[in-house]
């Protein structure tokens, strides 16, 4: 199946620092991605839908200044956590698929942010 | 999206046939039945689709009745490496492939 990596892994900052979070699909372009979070025993969450080339859409209740997502290429997007807080400290998760009907979504491998 | 209702965990023991039922009474027409599932610390994985039916792929069978407002998946003989939560999902057939998680299924596989 096709590959999305996302970098880093794990990170831990200071609060009031900026932390970036890269989501790239490896073998295929996507117009769409999306973007998680997930905190402790809980389920996944939407936070917004990226699009390459336009703004974001966010889910009702993520600040869109908080977290800024930059989708500048057909296999790049970014998640900003702008100011961190401790409670940012999350499980972030991002998906793209091939833009076809029902197509299934490959997900990365998760970044663990850890604000301190 | 159709909300999707499934059982907070099962506990189950290796070599056993493990069913997970799924409700989606208000599926839309042109929604797919999807199941991914997910490891600690890892993002998910899909593991099949359908939408009408049964499928099945190497790792798992999905069974749809005919009015798909259920859908059980079926894993084979499972072993401790099982152990993960599973999400089923009601997937738009769409381009935009937005997926609203709920709350999964804990899957506790023991020796």
């Amino acid at each position: 199946g096709a590959v999305v990596s996302q970098h880093p892994s794990w990170v831990i900052c200071k609060s009031g620092t900026s932390v970036k979070i890269e989501c790239r699909s490896l073998d295929f372009q996507a117009t769409t991605m999306f973007w998680y979070r997930q905190f402790p025993k809980q389920s996944l969450m939407l936070m917004a839908t990226s699009n390459e080339g336009s703004k974001a859409t966010y889910e009702q209740g993520v600040e869109k200044d908080k977290f800024l997502i930059n989708h500048a290429s057909l296999t790049l997007s970014t998640l900003t956590v702008t100011s961190a807080h401790p409670e940012d400290s999350s499980f972030y998760i991002c998906s793209a698929s091939y833009d076809r009907d029902g197509a299934e979504a490959f997900f990365g491998q998760g970044t663990r942010l850890t604000v301190v | 999206l159709a909300k999707t209702t499934q059982p907070i965990s099962m506990d189950s023991y290796e070599g056993q046939e493990v069913n997970i039922t799924c409700s989606h009474n208000n599926i839309a027409t042109n929604d797919y039945i999807t199941w991914y599932q997910q490891f600690p610390s890892q993002g998910p994985r899909f593991i099949i689709q359908g939408y009408k039916t049964k499928v099945t792929n190497e790792v798992a069978s999905l069974f749809i009745p005919a009015d798909r407002k259920s859908s059980t998946l079926s894993l084979p003989r499972v072993s401790l490496s099982d152990t993960a939560v599973y999400y089923c999902l009601a997937v738009k057939g769409g381009a935009t492939n937005k997926l609203i998680f709920g709350t999964g299924t804990l899957l506790a596989v023991q020796p």
